[in-house]
């Protein structure tokens, strides 16, 4: 299966800031690859499929970028209900794999 | 209203089986792959396996871990999603939810239920 890793495994942010979160998979997944922000006690929300494009509904602060092996999760301007674990998810082949996380956490 | 809705969560001993459920409403489910992903207290989320549509089979996978004791099922007469867990370890200790994927549109697991809390302890 394919492996995914993540990067930093957690960060401290102030609302305003642009963060930047990476994700690397162990083979070329070409940009089947997904971004999904973790609150406590809620539901996993879909930001990012198709390793770019934005789902309907989520703000365009959020964007996504890469492909092949490396990609990119990008909040241009962090507000206070962003403060969440993010995890991206590779669909490439039949089995799939979340990376192991990014908590993003108030500075 | 699209909705996802889980059921069936409990307490089991080790080595025992439980069978959840997912309750489709809203959409045309018969176009979509139905999903299991689960997330134990204090750790990442983790994808369980999928079911997909009629056309394709109603094929199945699950993450090698899980060593064949899951098996996923789905009902679309009854718009319904199934997870049958056997042989439970205390690490399967988890709460479950299912989401879709549509089959022939390019997207992510784009709804998911709230979940259902499984424990495994003796």
């Amino acid at each position: 299966a394919v492996q995914m890793t993540q990067s930093p495994s957690s960060l401290s942010a102030s609302v305003g800031d642009r963060v930047t979160i990476t994700c690397r998979a162990s083979q070329d997944i070409r940009n089947d690859l997904g971004w999904y922000q973790k609150k406590p006690g809620k539901a996993p929300r879909l930001l990012i499929f198709a390793g770019s494009t934005l789902q309907s509904g989520v703000p365009p602060r959020f964007s996504g970028s890469g492909s092949g092996i490396d990609f990119t999760l990008t909040i241009s301007s962090l507000q206070p209900e962003d403060f969440a674990t993010y995890y991206c998810l590779q669909d490439y082949n039949y089995l799939w794999t979340f990376g192991p996380g990014t908590k993003v956490e108030i500075k | 209203e699209v909705q996802l809705v889980e059921s069936g969560g409990g307490l089991v001993q080790p080595g025992g089986s439980l069978k959840i459920s997912c309750a489709a409403s809203g959409f045309r489910f018969t176009d979509f792959a139905m999903h299991w992903v689960r997330q134990a207290s204090g750790k990442g989320l983790e994808w369980v396996g999928r079911v997909r549509s009629k056309p394709n089979s109603y094929a199945t996978a699950y993450d090698e871990s899980l060593e064949g004791r899951f098996t996923i099922s789905r009902d679309d007469s009854k718009n319904m999603a199934y997870l049958q867990m056997n042989s439970l370890k205390t690490e399967d200790t988890a709460v479950y939810y299912c989401t879709r994927r549509a089959e022939w549109e390019l997207g992510g697991m784009d709804v998911w239920g709230q979940g259902t809390t499984v424990t495994v302890s003796s």
